[in-house]
């Protein structure tokens, strides 16, 4: 079965400074995704970034950066040059290609990001 | 409008009485996703769509009902509403089940069960 876990509930970062948000997963398909997505105050969900299972290269997208080490099932989110706009709750998630569970998403508990001034 | 939206965006009922949360997307994807996510918690998935007429069960389907006769639309309801039901819903799309497509959601229905 698939599983997502974020062990950081909450996290603390000085504005202008890098932060990781961990997140580690559990499958045993060979094929899947690993999304990150931010969700703030207002409460929608917004995509921040996409890591797939065979991709060799880590994944970025502007200040968002995605250290994926497929050896120890790990996709943590890097945010550098922190800025206050990014304090919300980030949610790690997965998405299996193949099989019974393909096109589902399993979703971590999330992690609330405060940026400090 | 364009995009994924969901109706009504805030909704009080009452213990029993049944429910209908509502989802249209104008994309035509195929695929469509219903999500409840708990105070201080993540998504969990209730049901989903792979086409219309195509429904399946989710980590979560216990007291829901869903229906998909047309692609843009796919309605949740509670057929007898609880107070564990309090949550916030999200519906999502996306054009296909595979590990690289990327869920588009929907802003969500804030739901009391009062």
């Amino acid at each position: 079965a698939q599983k997502i876990t974020q062990t950081q509930p909450g996290m603390f970062v000085q504005e202008k400074e890098a932060v990781t948000l961990d997140c580690t997963y559990d499958t045993s398909d060979q094929s899947y995704g690993l999304f990150w997505y931010k969700q703030p105050s207002s409460g929608e969900m917004i995509f921040l970034i996409y890591q797939g299972s065979y991709d060799e290269q880590n994944a970025t997208e502007g200040r968002y950066s995605l250290n994926f080490q497929k050896a120890r099932k790990s996709a943590n989110l890097v945010i550098s040059a922190s800025q206050l706009g990014d304090s919300a709750m980030y949610f790690c998630a997965m998405r299996e290609g193949y099989g019974t569970n393909a096109g589902k998403s399993t979703f971590g508990d999330g992690t609330t990001l405060t940026v400090k001034p | 409008d364009a995009g994924i939206t969901q109706s009504p965006r805030y909704k009080i009922t009452e213990t029993g009485r049944q429910v209908t949360l509502m989802c249209h997307q104008t994309w035509s994807h195929s695929y469509m996703f219903w999500y409840r996510q708990d105070l201080g918690h993540g998504l969990r998935l209730i049901y989903y769509s792979a086409a219309a007429d195509i429904t399946d069960k989710g980590e979560v389907p216990d007291g829901y009902v869903v229906s998909r006769s047309k692609t843009e639309n796919f309605p949740l309801t509670l057929e007898s509403a609880t107070r564990s039901q309090t949550s916030v819903y999200f519906c999502a799309s996306s054009e296909s089940s595979g590990a690289n497509y990327e869920q588009y959601f929907g802003p969500g229905t804030r739901l009391t069960v009062t």
